[in-house]
């Protein structure tokens, strides 16, 4: 069992739904991370969260540490959204250096 | 803006032959990471530097080595190449973890071993 697992690992919308992509993991963590990554490769970091709760724009970002669960929404989703997210934390414990452990992504397509 | 770039973005190597990726950060940023990416496996770490010269293996170095002469370039290595090693290879930067040690990423090299 990998210590992130994300759900759905593929999810198709229509363009203005509202999206919820899921990440448990069952390592203790210092904080996690929500990744973007575009047809082509590049990778952009969308949040870094270790409590609570963060909004940029359409996209929200939570956790609850004591569940070991985070999510992403995606509100009044668009085509443009279409990519993969990934989800990814840093071990607490110890120097991490910010070490990331991964998981597998989950495949957004948004239909117009 | 942070800006992570590495050498190539596509790579077509022979069974073998000595390779060498490069990645340059420009944020004075303390730690490096090299990670493969394989579809059904996700991101793994190869290894990462926490400072000039120091490097410390991640969860699949075996097959490669790293080099960091100096903090804004960290070299990945690949001795011998092998067929195995056909992966998207990228690079990424960050600060330290205490001072809110986002990451950024480099846009990948696409490397191919015949």
């Amino acid at each position: 069992k990998n210590e992130v697992e994300q759900s759905p690992q593929n999810l198709t919308a229509q363009e203005g739904e509202f999206i919820t992509i899921n990440c448990s993991y069952s390592v203790g963590i210092s904080a996690l991370h929500w990744l973007q990554q575009h047809p082509g490769g590049g990778i952009v970091s969308l949040f870094m969260l270790s409590s609570g709760k963060k909004k940029h724009g359409r996209l929200i970002a939570t956790i609850n540490i004591q569940e070991k669960h985070s999510s992403l929404h995606i509100t009044a989703s668009h085509p443009r959204d279409s990519a993969v997210y990934i989800c990814a934390v840093i071990n607490a414990g110890g120097t991490s250096y910010g070490k990331l452990t991964f998981g597998q992504g989950t495949i957004l397509t948004v239909h117009p | 803006d942070v800006k992570v770039t590495q050498s190539s973005r596509y790579l077509v190597k022979r069974t073998g032959e000595k390779v060498f990726l490069e990645c340059v950060q420009d944020m004075d940023h303390e730690n490096m990471f090299w990670y493969r990416q394989d579809p059904g496996l996700g991101l793994r770490l190869i290894y990462f530097s926490y400072d000039v010269k120091m490097k410390e293996k991640g969860d699949i170095p075996e097959g490669y080595s790293v080099s960091r002469e100096k903090k804004e370039r960290f070299s990945l290595i690949l001795e011998s190449a092998s067929t195995n090693q056909t992966s998207m290879y990228l690079c990424a930067s960050s600060l330290s973890p205490e001072l809110e040690g986002e990451q950024y990423f480099g846009p990948g090299t696409r490397l191919t071993v015949t």
